[in-house]
């Protein structure tokens, strides 16, 4: 599994476009990129995941670089609710390795 | 109804105690985790079972320990409480997914309070 960075923190105004970074530099080629988040006091939730090309779900978008040593993940208009700590994992096994997260603030 | 659902979702014990959390799911999964989260840290792997008879030490085991009662029921034992296991506890479960492609799905959490 490779090693995630994340920026701390990352602030936001509602409506807007939001992309969340993550760099995995040491990313091997059967490992897969998730995101998950979690709203205070819940636990996580899963976003989305890819392994190579971009995703698309009904809660966001997942740009992967061409390389596969960072992602993006979008949240096309962002919403007070979509205030949470984001985290993005890279693995390939049976488990996720969380870090710290970035924690998204959304303000009106 | 939650598809995965924690037992109790708060609790305050003392040192030395023995306690149990319960993780319970009605997604028929044959996977399920059990993670701790301190405050400001991310979740750190306990305990993971892939099946009934399968289970297998996760990155933070030692205090802990685990029985997988059923196919759907999961439950984390602290044979005897220290305050440093004052933390979150989130249970989740998963499909076996292909490789690493797979969505695992977390109950809402029991606060363990160690005095």
């Amino acid at each position: 599994d490779a090693k995630t960075t994340q920026p701390n923190s990352m602030e936001s105004n509602e409506e807007e476009p939001v992309h969340l970074p993550c760099n995995h530099s040491t990313i091997s080629g059967t490992d897969y990129i998730h995101w998950y988040r979690q709203l205070p006091s819940q636990g996580p939730e899963y976003v989305i995941h890819g392994l190579t090309s971009n995703v698309n779900n009904r809660m966001a978008s997942l740009a992967i670089a061409e390389d596969r040593k960072s992602s993006t993940l979008i949240l096309h208009r962002a919403t007070l609710r979509d205030a949470a700590v984001y985290y993005c994992i890279s693995n390939s096994g049976y488990a996720l390795n969380f870090g710290k997260g970035t924690s998204l603030l959304v303000t009106p | 109804d939650a598809d995965v659902t924690q037992t109790p979702r708060n609790r305050i014990t003392k040192t030395g105690k023995r306690i149990m959390l319960e993780c319970s799911q009605t997604k028929g999964h044959d996977r399920m985790y059990w993670y701790r989260q301190d405050p400001g840290l991310g979740l750190r792997l306990i305990y993971y079972s892939f099946d009934v008879k399968d289970i297998n030490k996760g990155e933070i085991s030692d205090g802990y320990s685990v029985s997988r009662q059923a196919q759907a029921k999961f439950s984390l034992s602290l044979e005897s409480a220290i305050p440093n296991q004052t933390a979150l506890y989130f249970c989740a479960t998963s499909d076996p997914g292909g490789g690493g492609a797979y969505e695992q799905f977390f109950g809402p959490g029991t606060r363990l309070t160690v005095l």
